[in-house]
């Protein structure tokens, strides 16, 4: 069955410290990969998402993620943490079926920033 | 500004009552999804909907039910009987092309009590 692991359940970064959460994926093909980001009592934002093509793709708020087939993962990075980007992430994959797909969520990982 | 409003943001509910929450996108969004947040758990989804006067069971629709008479309105009726009803819910749009490659917009949540 098709799964999306987010290992990291607590993370916690001081301000300005570089940050990585992890995400694997269980599917045979690549599908379409996401994070999305939930401030306390919020919705789900897109940060960025990888469709094919660069393996590195630019989103919002100066995140980062890289597709590495290999190890089907799809991290995020950002280099210098900000006290704004504590929320949760989670990671997301919609395999791709040719009509709808659905999207499978991580169980997210929460991400602590101290001053 | 166009988006995704959902009603009310916190609602609480006696055993054995049915309650309605209200999601309206006016981004003239094809696809409407509702989904179920537990800590810890990630996002499952209970109904969608990717066109009006259509809709579709998720993973966990039972003990809920939507209708879909205008593209954009997608009420979730939580039922009594849905055994575990207390949690967040979301609710998301996307475009028809979102809702291939898995791209959603998502409400602020309604986050329901039962007592």
């Amino acid at each position: 069955a098709q799964s999306v692991t987010q290992p990291d359940i607590h993370i916690t970064v001081s301000e300005g410290a570089s940050l990585e959460l992890r995400c694997n994926y269980s599917y045979g093909a690549t599908p379409y990969l996401f994070w999305y980001v939930q401030s306390p009592g919020q919705g789900l934002q897109l940060l960025l998402k990888y469709f094919s093509g660069d393996t590195l793709v630019q989103g919002i708020k100066g995140f980062e993620a890289e597709f590495k087939r290999s190890q089907s993962s799809f991290n995020l990075r950002k280099p210098s943490v900000h006290w704004s980007d504590a929320a949760e992430y989670f990671c997301a994959v919609a395999p791709f079926s040719g009509g709808y797909n659905k999207l499978i969520f991580g169980a997210g990982t929460r991400l602590a920033v101290h001053p | 500004d166009g988006g995704i409003t959902q009603s009310p943001k916190y609602l609480f509910r006696k055993e054995g009552q049915n309650v309605t929450l209200s999601c309206e996108q006016n981004l003239n969004h094809d696809a409407m999804y509702w989904y179920r947040q537990d800590p810890g758990q990630g996002l499952r989804l209970i109904y969608y909907s990717q066109i009006v006067n259509d809709f579709q069971k998720g993973d966990i629709a039972e003990g809920y039910s939507v209708s879909r008479e205008k593209k954009e309105s997608f009420p979730l009726t939580v039922t009594s009987a849905q055994k575990n009803p207390t949690a967040f819910y979301l609710c998301a749009s996307s475009t028809r092309q979102g809702s291939n490659t898995g791209e959603l917009f998502f409400g602020e949540g309604s986050r329901l009590t039962v007592l």
